[in-house]
């Protein structure tokens, strides 16, 4: 049982540069979300998807996009990336997203030149 | 909009003892959650225990609890006999129960080292 996997788990870039960061859940939950997590600034939230097809604006949604094809797939992705966005990016899962409880992947650690 | 408060950045405690993280929040709601994560050095965050709001008695999971003040909005989490594996970052946040609420807010986290 893998949960949640997130790829790649590292990577750089260049100021500019495209790329997308893919999340895949195996436990068919409705909602999912993308976190990023900077030194001091704890877990906030980038967007979120409350079921196949939908997506939504979390806290600092500025510079990404999202979308959820497959309700198992959530993609994150970076358009034209700068280095505010070097960062520890989370994917995660609940069932229902009314009782908090998220499953979260192993992190993608991203680093902007 | 609610913030999460952790007031101590870094803590540490001896093996088998223990010790209380310190979280407090912000809110005019009346109805949410609140939760403590913790994040091992592995990164991969894990749900440790969660309080309902409406509930008066505070969660406990076997060397974990917490002392849940709402009235205070304080939410502390006591782990007892730690070991060597509660070494970790741990978030306290908070979720708006309601329709259309999916937004946990994170406090900025409290790192524990257990020492042996």
């Amino acid at each position: 049982n893998a949960g949640v996997t997130q790829t790649p788990k590292f990577r750089v870039l260049k100021t500019g540069q495209s790329m997308t960061l893919l999340c895949a859940q195996d436990m068919n939950h409705e909602y999912m979300y993308w976190y990023r997590q900077d030194p001091g600034m704890g877990l906030r939230l980038i967007h979120y998807s409350v079921g196949e097809g939908t997506t939504a604006k979390g806290e600092v949604p500025d510079g990404y996009n999202v979308s959820r094809l497959k309700k198992q797939n959530f993609l994150l992705g970076l358009e034209s990336a700068a280095p505010s966005q070097t960062s520890v990016y989370f994917c995660a899962s609940s069932l229902a997203g009314q009782t908090g409880e998220l499953f979260f992947g192993e992190g993608s650690r991203l680093t902007v030149l | 909009a609610q913030t999460v408060t952790q007031s101590q950045p870094e803590m540490s405690v001896q093996e088998a003892e223990t010790v209380t993280l310190s979280c407090t929040y912000d809110t005019s709601e009346s109805n949410y959650y609140l939760f403590w994560y913790k994040q091992p050095p592995s990164r991969q965050m894990i749900l440790v225990i969660r309080q309902e709001a409406y509930k008066q008695q505070n969660a406990t999971e076997n060397r974990f609890s917490v002392n849940f003040q709402k009235a205070a909005k304080s939410f502390s989490l006591k782990i007892s006999d730690s070991q060597l594996g509660d070494t970790a970052m741990y978030f306290c946040a908070f979720m708006r129960r309601g329709a259309g609420s999916y937004q946990l807010t994170f406090g900025k986290g409290t790192k524990l080292s257990v020492i042996p």
